[in-house]
Protein backbone atom coordinates (compact mmCIF):
# COMPACT_ATOMS: atom_id res chain seq x y z
CA UNK A 1 0.00 0.00 0.00
CA UNK A 2 0.96 3.80 -0.70
CA UNK A 3 2.35 5.30 2.60
CA UNK A 4 1.98 8.91 2.50
CA UNK A 5 3.09 10.41 6.02
CA UNK A 6 3.05 13.83 7.07
CA UNK A 7 5.35 14.88 9.99
CA UNK A 8 3.46 15.83 12.37
CA UNK A 9 -0.47 15.74 13.14
CA UNK A 10 -1.09 18.54 15.27
CA UNK A 11 1.49 21.88 15.23
CA UNK A 12 1.05 25.16 16.81
CA UNK A 13 2.93 27.98 15.90
CA UNK A 14 2.86 31.71 16.72
CA UNK A 15 2.49 34.46 14.43
CA UNK A 16 5.37 35.42 11.51
CA UNK A 17 6.93 32.28 12.82
CA UNK A 18 8.58 30.41 9.98
CA UNK A 19 7.07 27.19 9.95
CA UNK A 20 8.29 23.92 7.90
CA UNK A 21 5.07 21.08 6.98
CA UNK A 22 6.98 17.91 5.64
CA UNK A 23 5.59 15.06 3.66
CA UNK A 24 6.99 11.83 2.54
CA UNK A 25 5.88 9.35 0.43
CA UNK A 26 7.48 5.87 -0.10
CA UNK A 27 5.73 4.71 -3.86
CA UNK A 28 8.30 6.73 -5.87
CA UNK A 29 5.19 8.90 -7.10
CA UNK A 30 6.05 11.60 -9.42
CA UNK A 31 3.00 13.95 -8.34
CA UNK A 32 2.87 15.21 -5.31
CA UNK A 33 0.76 18.09 -3.95
CA UNK A 34 -0.61 20.40 -1.08
CA UNK A 35 -3.91 21.30 -0.29
CA UNK A 36 -5.86 23.16 2.68
CA UNK A 37 -9.17 22.03 3.81
CA UNK A 38 -11.44 24.67 5.57
CA UNK A 39 -14.93 24.10 6.83
CA UNK A 40 -17.06 24.52 3.81
CA UNK A 41 -14.64 25.80 1.63
CA UNK A 42 -13.57 21.92 0.46
CA UNK A 43 -9.93 21.07 -0.61
CA UNK A 44 -7.69 24.06 -2.04
CA UNK A 45 -4.49 23.17 -3.79
CA UNK A 46 -1.86 24.99 -2.63
CA UNK A 47 1.16 24.02 -4.35
CA UNK A 48 2.21 20.81 -6.54
CA UNK A 49 5.11 19.39 -7.95
CA UNK A 50 5.29 16.77 -11.06
CA UNK A 51 9.21 16.27 -10.69
CA UNK A 52 12.09 16.57 -7.97
CA UNK A 53 12.44 20.56 -8.44
CA UNK A 54 9.87 21.17 -10.21
CA UNK A 55 7.00 23.15 -8.51
CA UNK A 56 3.69 24.55 -9.96
CA UNK A 57 1.26 27.30 -7.86
CA UNK A 58 -2.31 25.68 -7.18
CA UNK A 59 -5.39 28.03 -6.16
CA UNK A 60 -4.12 29.05 -2.87
CA UNK A 61 -0.09 30.03 -3.28
CA UNK A 62 0.60 33.32 -1.37
CA UNK A 63 2.11 33.03 1.75
CA UNK A 64 3.22 29.53 0.86
CA UNK A 65 6.36 28.19 -0.78
CA UNK A 66 7.34 24.86 -1.32
CA UNK A 67 10.41 22.52 -1.32
CA UNK A 68 11.19 19.46 -3.84
CA UNK A 69 15.09 18.27 -3.31
CA UNK A 70 14.02 14.59 -3.56
CA UNK A 71 11.23 12.69 -5.40
CA UNK A 72 9.96 11.54 -2.00
CA UNK A 73 9.77 14.35 -0.08
CA UNK A 74 7.38 17.83 -0.68
CA UNK A 75 7.66 20.17 2.02
CA UNK A 76 5.28 23.04 2.51
CA UNK A 77 6.42 26.74 3.77
CA UNK A 78 4.66 28.89 5.21
CA UNK A 79 7.52 32.02 5.14
CA UNK A 80 5.56 34.25 8.25
CA UNK A 81 2.77 32.77 9.86
CA UNK A 82 -0.58 34.18 10.06
CA UNK A 83 -3.42 33.40 11.88
CA UNK A 84 -5.84 33.24 8.48
CA UNK A 85 -3.55 30.00 7.77
CA UNK A 86 -4.73 28.22 10.52
CA UNK A 87 -6.20 24.94 8.94
CA UNK A 88 -5.98 21.39 8.17
CA UNK A 89 -3.14 20.48 6.28
CA UNK A 90 -2.96 17.71 3.32
CA UNK A 91 0.21 16.14 1.21
CA UNK A 92 -0.97 13.46 -1.38
CA UNK A 93 0.72 11.77 -4.14
CA UNK A 94 -0.02 10.16 -7.13
CA UNK A 95 2.05 7.90 -10.29
CA UNK A 96 2.53 9.57 -13.55
CA UNK A 97 1.86 7.40 -16.14
CA UNK A 98 2.59 7.86 -20.01
CA UNK A 99 -1.28 7.36 -21.16
CA UNK A 100 -4.12 6.20 -18.96
CA UNK A 101 -3.99 8.62 -15.89
CA UNK A 102 -6.56 7.45 -13.51
CA UNK A 103 -4.49 6.72 -10.82
CA UNK A 104 -5.82 8.04 -7.97
CA UNK A 105 -4.31 10.57 -5.62
CA UNK A 106 -3.12 9.07 -2.38
CA UNK A 107 -3.30 11.37 1.08
CA UNK A 108 -1.55 11.67 4.41
CA UNK A 109 -3.25 11.67 7.71
CA UNK A 110 -3.24 15.43 7.45
CA UNK A 111 -1.63 18.35 10.04
CA UNK A 112 -4.21 20.24 11.81
CA UNK A 113 -1.72 23.72 12.06
CA UNK A 114 -2.70 26.55 14.55
CA UNK A 115 -1.34 29.98 14.18
CA UNK A 116 -1.72 31.92 17.80
CA UNK B 1 -12.78 25.74 -16.46
CA UNK B 2 -14.01 23.18 -15.21
CA UNK B 3 -16.26 23.01 -11.77
CA UNK B 4 -17.76 20.03 -9.45
CA UNK B 5 -20.73 20.79 -7.90
CA UNK B 6 -22.22 18.73 -4.77
CA UNK B 7 -25.68 20.44 -4.13
CA UNK B 8 -25.98 18.41 -0.72
CA UNK B 9 -23.38 19.77 2.09
CA UNK B 10 -25.10 17.05 4.41
CA UNK B 11 -27.32 13.54 4.56
CA UNK B 12 -28.60 11.64 6.81
CA UNK B 13 -29.33 7.48 6.33
CA UNK B 14 -30.87 4.83 8.35
CA UNK B 15 -28.18 2.16 8.57
CA UNK B 16 -28.69 -0.62 6.06
CA UNK B 17 -30.45 1.44 3.74
CA UNK B 18 -29.47 2.93 0.47
CA UNK B 19 -28.42 6.93 -0.05
CA UNK B 20 -27.19 8.37 -3.15
CA UNK B 21 -25.11 11.40 -3.39
CA UNK B 22 -25.33 13.60 -6.23
CA UNK B 23 -22.65 15.45 -7.97
CA UNK B 24 -21.97 17.13 -11.45
CA UNK B 25 -19.55 18.40 -12.76
CA UNK B 26 -19.05 21.50 -15.62
CA UNK B 27 -16.28 20.75 -18.91
CA UNK B 28 -15.57 21.17 -22.84
CA UNK B 29 -13.23 18.24 -22.08
CA UNK B 30 -14.54 14.84 -23.84
CA UNK B 31 -11.96 12.45 -21.89
CA UNK B 32 -11.70 12.80 -18.32
CA UNK B 33 -11.99 10.79 -14.98
CA UNK B 34 -13.98 10.90 -12.17
CA UNK B 35 -13.70 10.06 -8.51
CA UNK B 36 -15.41 9.69 -5.05
CA UNK B 37 -13.14 10.27 -2.35
CA UNK B 38 -14.25 9.63 1.39
CA UNK B 39 -12.82 11.80 4.90
CA UNK B 40 -14.16 9.61 7.69
CA UNK B 41 -13.98 12.29 10.59
CA UNK B 42 -9.98 12.56 11.89
CA UNK B 43 -9.01 9.85 9.57
CA UNK B 44 -6.90 10.34 5.79
CA UNK B 45 -8.89 10.73 3.26
CA UNK B 46 -9.39 7.61 0.94
CA UNK B 47 -11.12 6.70 -2.83
CA UNK B 48 -13.86 5.50 -3.23
CA UNK B 49 -14.31 4.17 -6.95
CA UNK B 50 -13.12 5.95 -9.71
CA UNK B 51 -14.63 6.56 -13.53
CA UNK B 52 -13.33 6.80 -16.92
CA UNK B 53 -15.41 8.75 -19.25
CA UNK B 54 -15.12 6.89 -22.12
CA UNK B 55 -16.13 3.73 -20.36
CA UNK B 56 -19.96 3.61 -20.60
CA UNK B 57 -20.11 0.71 -17.87
CA UNK B 58 -20.76 2.24 -14.77
CA UNK B 59 -18.30 1.33 -11.93
CA UNK B 60 -19.16 -0.55 -8.84
CA UNK B 61 -16.93 -1.23 -5.70
CA UNK B 62 -18.84 -3.44 -3.48
CA UNK B 63 -21.08 -1.69 -1.73
CA UNK B 64 -20.71 1.47 -3.99
CA UNK B 65 -21.96 2.01 -7.43
CA UNK B 66 -21.72 5.19 -9.39
CA UNK B 67 -24.54 6.16 -12.01
CA UNK B 68 -22.72 8.18 -14.68
CA UNK B 69 -24.42 9.94 -17.18
CA UNK B 70 -21.86 11.79 -19.50
CA UNK B 71 -24.61 13.81 -21.33
CA UNK B 72 -26.26 15.17 -18.42
CA UNK B 73 -22.53 15.87 -16.77
CA UNK B 74 -23.42 13.81 -13.63
CA UNK B 75 -21.80 11.46 -11.58
CA UNK B 76 -23.86 10.40 -8.54
CA UNK B 77 -22.60 7.56 -5.47
CA UNK B 78 -24.92 4.98 -4.43
CA UNK B 79 -24.06 3.54 -1.16
CA UNK B 80 -26.06 0.63 -0.32
CA UNK B 81 -26.89 -1.09 2.87
CA UNK B 82 -25.21 1.90 4.53
CA UNK B 83 -22.81 1.29 7.33
CA UNK B 84 -21.96 3.15 10.61
CA UNK B 85 -18.79 2.97 9.12
CA UNK B 86 -19.06 4.72 6.36
CA UNK B 87 -20.23 7.99 8.17
CA UNK B 88 -18.00 10.42 6.24
CA UNK B 89 -17.12 13.21 4.73
CA UNK B 90 -17.75 12.28 0.78
CA UNK B 91 -16.24 14.43 -1.88
CA UNK B 92 -16.86 14.04 -6.08
CA UNK B 93 -13.48 15.32 -8.16
CA UNK B 94 -12.88 15.53 -11.97
CA UNK B 95 -9.80 15.32 -13.74
CA UNK B 96 -8.95 15.58 -16.78
CA UNK B 97 -7.16 13.39 -19.65
CA UNK B 98 -3.70 13.73 -19.01
CA UNK B 99 -1.18 14.96 -21.98
CA UNK B 100 2.28 13.58 -22.20
CA UNK B 101 3.83 16.73 -22.02
CA UNK B 102 1.65 18.87 -19.03
CA UNK B 103 3.24 19.51 -16.19
CA UNK B 104 -0.64 19.85 -14.20
CA UNK B 105 -1.90 17.03 -16.01
CA UNK B 106 -3.04 15.00 -12.76
CA UNK B 107 -4.36 18.00 -10.85
CA UNK B 108 -8.04 17.59 -8.99
CA UNK B 109 -10.71 19.66 -9.57
CA UNK B 110 -12.83 19.03 -6.22
CA UNK B 111 -16.54 19.69 -4.75
CA UNK B 112 -17.35 20.62 -1.30
CA UNK B 113 -18.26 17.47 0.18
CA UNK B 114 -21.08 15.84 1.20
CA UNK B 115 -21.36 15.17 4.68
CA UNK B 116 -22.85 11.71 5.47
CA UNK B 117 -24.37 10.49 8.78
CA UNK B 118 -25.13 6.72 8.64
CA UNK B 119 -27.72 6.77 12.05
CA UNK B 120 -28.18 3.41 13.99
Amino acid sequence: DVKVTQSSRYLVKRTGEKVFLECVQDMDHENMFWYRQDPGLGLRLIYFSYDVKMKEKGDIPEGYSVSREKKERFSLILESASTNQTSMYLCASSTREGRGGNQPQHFGDGTRLSIL
Amino acid sequence: AQTVTQSQPEMSVQEAETVTLSCTYDTSENNYYLFWYKQPPSRQMILVIRQEAYKQQNATENRFSVNFQKAAKSFSLKISDSQLGDTAMYFCAFMKHPSFTAGNNRKLIWGLGTSLAVNP
